[in-house]
């Protein structure tokens, strides 16, 4: 079965300062994809990233880097120098290539605050 | 840009009544999902359609039902709603794809009284 950890129930950090989030997971399948997903005040989840498996290259976007460590089996999110409009809360989700519609499990979330 | 809409951002139900969540998507996706968010627990797979009529239980089946008559459409029943039932419901749908990016809707906050 698969899982998916964020031991980080809340964050919060002022304007401008670095952020990492942690996403640890478990899964059997050597294919699988990881996710990142935003939900900010307004409800509806926003994609932010997807990697697969066999690509452990890190991945900067802006604002946002990804570093993906199959060793741990982690998949952490950092956001350099912090904006009031990150604030969000951020989801972590695993799925396995097998299986009909490839289902995500998601973590339990981390609420991001940036005190201005 | 894919654009997923929920009937309602919010409702509020008496126990016992039966309550409908649609959902509507516009890009042709062939998988269809509910899931409900509830604090701590992230989100939770409550059924999901991988084509029209078809349908199969995720990990919180118990005291919902689903109906997928038209590939755009996917409602989530709620037969005879409890006020355990109260949450955050959010629909998604994606492609049937190695990579399964799902795309959400806005959420329906149900509140049963």
């Amino acid at each position: 079965a698969q899982k998916v950890t964020q031991a980080q129930t809340e964050i919060s950090v002022v304007e401008k300062e670095d952020v990492t989030l942690d996403c640890v997971y478990e899964t059997r399948d050597t294919t699988y994809y990881l996710f990142w997903y935003k939900q900010p005040p307004s409800g509806e989840l926003v994609f932010l990233i997807r990697r697969n498996s066999f690509d452990e290259q890190n991945e900067i976007s802006g604002r946002y880097s990804w570093n993906f460590q199959k060793s741990t089996s982690s998949f952490n999110f950092t956001i350099t120098a912090s904006q009031v409009v990150d604030s969000a809360v951020y989801f972590c989700a695993l799925s396995e290539a097998a299986g009909s519609a490839r289902q995500l499990t998601f973590g339990s979330g981390t609420q991001l605050t940036v005190l201005p | 840009d894919v654009k997923v809409t929920q009937s309602s951002r919010y409702l509020v139900k008496r126990t016992g009544e039966k309550v409908f969540l649609e959902c509507v998507q516009d890009m042709d996706h062939e998988n269809m999902f509910w899931y409900r968010q509830d604090p701590g627990l992230g989100l939770r797979l409550i059924y999901f359609s991988y084509d029209v009529k078809m349908k199969e239980k995720g990990d919180i089946p118990e005291g919902y039902s689903v109906s997928r008559e038209k590939k755009e459409r996917f409602s989530l029943i709620l037969e005879s709603a409890s006020t355990n039932q109260t949450s955050m419901y959010l629909c998604a749908s994606s492609f049937t794809s190695r990579y399964n990016e799902q795309f959400f809707g806005p959420g329906t906050r149900l509140t049963v009284l």
